[in-house]
């Protein structure tokens, strides 16, 4: 149990286009994901927190406008770059925690495969 | 004080070693202290995870070893694989919060284990 999906897998798209980054939680519900950017051998940059229902929650830095984030279900969360441009080629990847009958183990994150966005 | 201190950046073994990387916090509140595996390419994996209530936990060739008084905690990966050759991240957070606190990741250490 706890799998979260992504997809696609990886994306080519060219400088000023739009991409649409999709998160599934498949065997849970997940009030509460998250999505981070890597940079390579770097670590995990947290980008945003998302609740569903509700407005993400951006971290300092980040443009809310650039990447817009939608948890319009307990099962799916999705990021899109905005206008992309080479300097947001990254791997993105987002992670979920888990209702436990009625708690939320925040925290316990799961994560999804990544995605891997290069912008030509 | 949010940050946990990972070290080191890098490291070799050889096949049947041992693995030790070392983690330090600050933020006392923390209760929570999983580490990650990730391969190349991939997301990361929750390897294993302790809560400051005991001060080792093991599961399988895994350790972790939690000193509370020193805000330190410790990988172990004994008899260590090729196979483990990926980049490990600690991490910290309140395990039980009525918001929404992400994780504080380390800055990774990349393991190769050698033949």
């Amino acid at each position: 149990g706890a799998v979260v999906s992504q997809h696609p897998s990886w994306v080519i798209c060219k400088s000023g286009t739009s991409v649409k980054i999709e998160c599934r939680s498949l065997d849970f519900q997940a009030t509460t994901m998250f999505w981070y950017r890597q940079f390579p051998k770097q670590s995990l940059m947290l980008m945003a927190t998302s609740n569903e229902g509700s407005k993400a929650t951006y971290e300092q830095g980040v443009e809310k406008d650039k990447f817009l984030i939608n948890h319009a279900s307990l099962t799916l969360s999705t990021l899109t770059v905005t206008s992309a441009h080479p300097e947001d080629s990254s791997f993105y990847i987002c992670s979920a925690t888990r209702d436990l009958r009625g708690f939320t183990l925040h925290n316990e994150q799961f994560f999804g495969p990544g995605t891997r966005l290069t912008v030509l | 004080q949010q940050q946990v201190k990972q070290s080191p950046q890098s490291l070799i073994v050889q096949k049947g070693g041992i693995s030790i990387i070392n983690c330090a916090y600050e933020n006392t509140a923390f209760d929570y202290f999983p580490w990650y595996q990730q391969f190349p390419g991939k997301g990361p994996a929750l390897l294993i995870a302790i809560r400051p209530d005991v001060s080792e936990k093991k599961e399988g060739r895994f350790t972790i070893s939690f000193n509370k008084s020193a805000k330190q905690f410790s990988l172990h990966i004994m008899d260590s694989q090729p196979g483990d050759s990926a980049t490990y991240f600690c991490a910290a957070s309140m395990l039980w919060n009525s918001g929404n606190t992400p994780l504080v990741f380390g800055k990774g250490t990349r393991l190769s284990v050698i033949a």
